[in-house]
């Protein structure tokens, strides 16, 4: 059935080093993907975006790269900051005009 | 701020109560959501609204009934609650078409007894 999941559970980094996050999903429909981040006590926020006619975008200090060949998407965060710290969720709409399909999360802990 | 306010923030409440959940959005938005949020599970999906019609219920059990008066405002009545309903209710809103993100309010984590 249609599903997005992450690979890592949990992702723990030295601060300055680079980050990467990954998700899978499964449904060949969805052309629209975002990364969330929620801080503890919050709802998530909006990271970046991605639509399936490109396979990868820059943002400050975040980069998300999108292979549609295996379904793959991925979360780079560059010179990870102890603020990054955080579960960060992908999301797709496989294809809906409304819905979103979130992944289970990978909680990133930044060591100092 | 994301532009999306939730009240309760915290509610705690026994099986036999009546309460309910508000959101409000300041983002001219025209669809609204209700996202169960428990641990170490995804994000689900409760209930949709599209210009106030309510276009998705999301096999949610009838203890939980919202309303959406305007596409501002958007609540979740509660009764005869279990245990197990115990999460973080987050609510959400977008511009309906394809590919808007959602922007999301803080939540309200709710316990009950």
């Amino acid at each position: 059935g249609e599903s997005v999941g992450l690979h890592l559970p949990t992702l723990s980094v030295q601060e300055g080093d680079n980050s990467i996050i990954n998700c899978a999903y499964s449904n060949s429909a969805s052309d629209y993907f975002i990364w969330y981040k929620q801080e503890s006590g919050k709802g998530p926020q909006f990271i970046i975006d991605i639509r399936s006619n490109m396979d990868k975008r820059q943002g400050q200090r975040v980069t998300v790269l999108l292979n549609k060949t295996v379904k793959h998407l991925s979360l780079q965060i560059a010179a990870t900051q102890p603020g990054d710290s955080a579960v960060y969720f992908c999301a797709e709409t496989g294809g809906s005009n409304y819905k979103l399909t979130f992944g289970k999360g990978t909680l990133l802990t930044v060591n100092p | 701020e994301t532009g999306v306010t939730q009240t309760p923030r915290h509610l705690v409440m026994g099986m036999t109560n009546k309460k309910s959940l508000k959101c409000e959005q300041h983002l001219g938005h025209n669809a609204m959501y209700w996202y169960k949020q428990s641990a170490k599970k995804p994000l689900e999906l409760m209930f949709v609204y599209n210009f106030k019609e309510q276009t998705e219920n999301n096999s949610v059990p009838s203890r939980f009934s919202p309303e959406c008066p305007n596409s501002s405002h958007l609540f979740l009545h509660l009764h005869t609650l279990q245990p197990e309903d115990s999460a973080l209710y987050l609510c959400a809103s977008s511009q309906a078409g394809q590919g808007n993100e959602q922007f999301f309010g803080p939540g309200t984590r709710l316990t009950v007894l």
